[in-house]
């Protein structure tokens, strides 16, 4: 069975310019969660998802940053503009349902701003 | 608000030894799920094992095991016949009760297995 797939795996881009990463739940899940982790902080939960609708985005950072779920498949992390400090990993998981306790763990994207 | 705590920065085990890694929590809930993360090199988060705090009886997957301590708010995890391929860095995880899949992490512990 395929995992929950994330692209890009390396991301390197200029301060100032928009940076969209993208995630694929595995098929089934119900429930996205977006997370980042960086030496600093660890690993912290921006966003998270039921059934394509936010439910909680209290620990994105600052406007700069949105995901948005369009369907069941598929989801998107935007950071516009994007900014030194926003260097890090971002992983996406995903879990059959709010009411289920596992969550299942993307690759990653490292990304990397100038 | 929900803090995990690992205590041990770094940790290294000879091969085919055992080894503890430290996990405690602080909560108010009395229902919730603790979890145990690895993350190699390659940076995949890995579920490790899992435990439901009203289940007294401490959870095992093959040569990982818990010491679930829910007084002292104590989450260990053991591995036991260390192996090479078990370095990596271990994250202790707490999940409020169904519902809420707000999970908190620790800072982990990086475990180096020698050979």
């Amino acid at each position: 069975d395929a995992g929950v797939i994330q692209s890009p795996r390396h991301e390197v881009t200029e301060m100032g310019q928009e940076v969209t990463l993208r995630c694929k739940p595995i098929s089934g899940h119900n429930s996205l969660f977006w997370y980042r982790q960086t030496m600093m902080r660890g690993l912290e939960l921006l966003i998270y998802f039921n059934n394509n609708v936010p439910i909680d985005d209290s620990g994105m950072p600052e406007d700069r940053f949105s995901a948005k779920m369009p369907n069941a498949s598929f989801s998107t992390l935007k950071i516009q503009p994007s900014e030194p400090r926003d260097s890090a990993v971002y992983f996406c998981a995903s879990s059959l349902s709010l009411s289920t306790d596992t969550q299942y763990f993307g690759p990653g994207t490292r990304l990397t701003v100038l | 608000a929900q803090t995990v705590t690992q205590s041990q920065p770094e940790m290294s085990v000879q091969e085919a030894e055992t080894v503890t890694l430290s996990c405690t929590y602080d909560t108010s809930e009395s229902n919730y799920y603790l979890f145990w993360y690895k993350q190699p090199p390659s940076r995949q988060m890995i579920l490790v094992i899992r435990q439901e705090a009203y289940k007294q009886q401490n959870a095992t997957e093959n040569r990982f095991s818990v010491n679930f301590q829910k007084a002292a708010k104590s989450f260990s995890l053991k591995i036991s016949d260390s192996q090479l391929g078990d370095t990596a860095m271990y994250f202790c995880a707490f999940m409020k009760p169904r519902g809420n899949n707000d999970m908190r992490f620790g800072a982990g512990t990086r475990l180096t297995v020698k050979p």
